[in-house]
């Protein structure tokens, strides 16, 4: 119930192209669903996140897609650029409760010149 | 603002020694604060869950005798890490939490090699 199922594991994109990157859920408990990006010997950075009341967010080139009846979201690079090469995951918690993050199991992005 | 400081970014240490981690919020109160371990191209495992003024909550199959979390205050918690062995050697991971705002803040990771 607490799991996370990423996919793609792995990501080759041309430049200019679109990234997409999956994530299914199980606990419809989950009322945030953030995602991060982590580059090398990094922490993970919030790159953006969503809650369950809508669809859609965008935040300039990154749009997270949210289906809450297939509990299913995703993230979309637009336009993607060499320095989005990292590695991304989605997450998921009950935020209103403080609880953890459940991390997806993650995306490793390569974006060629 | 959710700005967390993690020291040291890297560390290495003798087999056998005790090496002691930082994370600290700098604008923020954080109220629960939590310690991740990450082994190379895999996902962040958590290990335990600290809430202000109680005992660290252990995932299960870490060893809180071998982890110590000491969360100091409500801008600093700590992470010792017991009699290392290379078996310990991974990137550690902090990330905080405050009452006020929702999100998760991340330290920026400490890389632990035990030689």
């Amino acid at each position: 119930q607490q799991q996370v199922k990423q996919s793609p594991q792995s990501l080759i994109v041309q430049k200019g192209g679109i990234s997409i990157i999956n994530c299914a859920y199980e606990n419809t408990a989950f009322d945030y669903f953030p995602w991060y990006q982590q580059f090398p010997g990094k922490g993970p950075a919030l790159l953006i996140a969503i809650r369950p009341d809508v669809s859609e967010k965008k935040e300039g080139r990154f749009t997270i897609s949210f289906n809450k009846s297939a509990k299913q979201f995703s993230l979309h690079i637009m336009d993607s650029q060499p320095g989005d090469s990292a590695t991304y995951f989605c997450a998921a918690s009950q935020e209103t409760s403080g609880s953890r993050l459940t991390f997806g199991e993650g995306t490793q992005l390569t974006v060629n010149p | 603002g959710a700005v967390v400081s993690q020291h040291p970014s890297r560390v290495i240490c003798k087999s056998g020694t005790s090496v002691k981690i930082e994370c600290r919020s700098l604008d923020f109160q954080a109220t629960t604060m939590f310690w991740y371990r990450q082994f190379p191209k895999q996902s962040l495992m958590l290990m335990a869950t600290s809430n202000e003024g109680s005992k660290a909550t252990y995932e299960q199959g870490v060893e809180k005798d071998k982890f110590l979390i000491n969360h100091a205050s409500l801008t600093l918690s700590t992470l010792t890490v017991t009699s290392a062995h290379p078996e310990d050697s991974s990137f550690y991971i902090c990330s905080l939490r405050g009452a006020a705002n929702y999100g998760y803040t991340f330290g920026s990771g400490t890389r632990l090699t035990v030689v």
